[in-house]
């Protein structure tokens, strides 16, 4: 069965620190891997995906993630946080038969201190 | 052109009433999701659209809900004699195709309340 899992109900890290949000996943072959975040009384925004390809992908506001294929993780990261990260972080997979359906992570909060 | 749409934004109702939920996905978009997003909880999948059909009803929750979509364009969530379980945020998401590697578009979500 396919699963996702964020470790970390949050994270709090320090205005200008790196941060770094856990995903691990759970999937019967290659799979395709999503980062979501959801600010407050807001839908989800998609920040990157990975499909293929070299395992570092760098999305929407200077997010990148590393895909990590033997630790079957897809950690989301970003090298200097800033307050207005603050929000809500979905991680994501969809598996390539299964085009129906993503199963999502139950969410990390991020909290960044100025 | 405009993203995801979902009306009401808020809705409040009381116990053992009807509710319906619209989502207007993005103009071309033939893939159509809804999922439900209860307090401190993950997404919950409730239905997919492939234009009008709905090829996986398999995360509808009970008979009460059910979902259509006409003209594969907007769709409806429909949920009867809600209970206070059912409160909720109800997302709706939209895809342009088959692909799995396509992203998924939310819309803002509508903020159910039974009281």
């Amino acid at each position: 069965a396919q699963s996702v899992a964020q470790p970390e109900d949050q994270v709090n890290v320090a205005e200008g620190n790196p941060l770094t949000v856990k995903c691990t996943y759970s999937v019967s072959g290659n799979p395709y891997l999503f980062w979501y975040v959801q600010y407050p009384n807001r839908g989800l925004q998609f920040l990157l995906k990975y499909i293929t390809g070299d395992n570092l992908v760098k999305g929407s506001y200077g997010f990148e993630a590393e895909f990590n294929k033997s630790q079957t993780s897809f950690h989301l990261k970003k090298p200097s946080a800033l307050v207005s990260d603050s929000a809500l972080y979905f991680c994501a997979v969809r598996a390539p038969y299964n085009f129906n359906k993503f199963y999502f992570g139950s969410g990390t909060k991020l909290n960044v201190k100025p | 052109g405009a993203g995801v749409s979902q009306s009401p934004s808020n809705k409040v109702t009381e116990k053992g009433k009807d509710v319906e939920l619209r989502c207007d996905p993005i103009s071309g978009h033939t893939a159509l999701y809804w999922y439900r997003q209860s307090l401190g909880q993950g997404l919950e999948f409730l239905i997919y659209f492939q234009g009008n059909s709905a090829p996986d009803k398999s995360g509808l929750p009970s008979d009460r809900f059910s979902a259509e979509r006409t003209g594969g364009s907007v769709s409806t969530l429909t949920i009867q004699r809600t209970q206070q379980e059912d409160s909720a945020v109800y997302l709706c998401a939209s895809s342009p195709g088959r692909g799995s590697q396509e992203t998924q578009y939310f819309g803002p979500g509508t903020r159910l309340l039974v009281l």
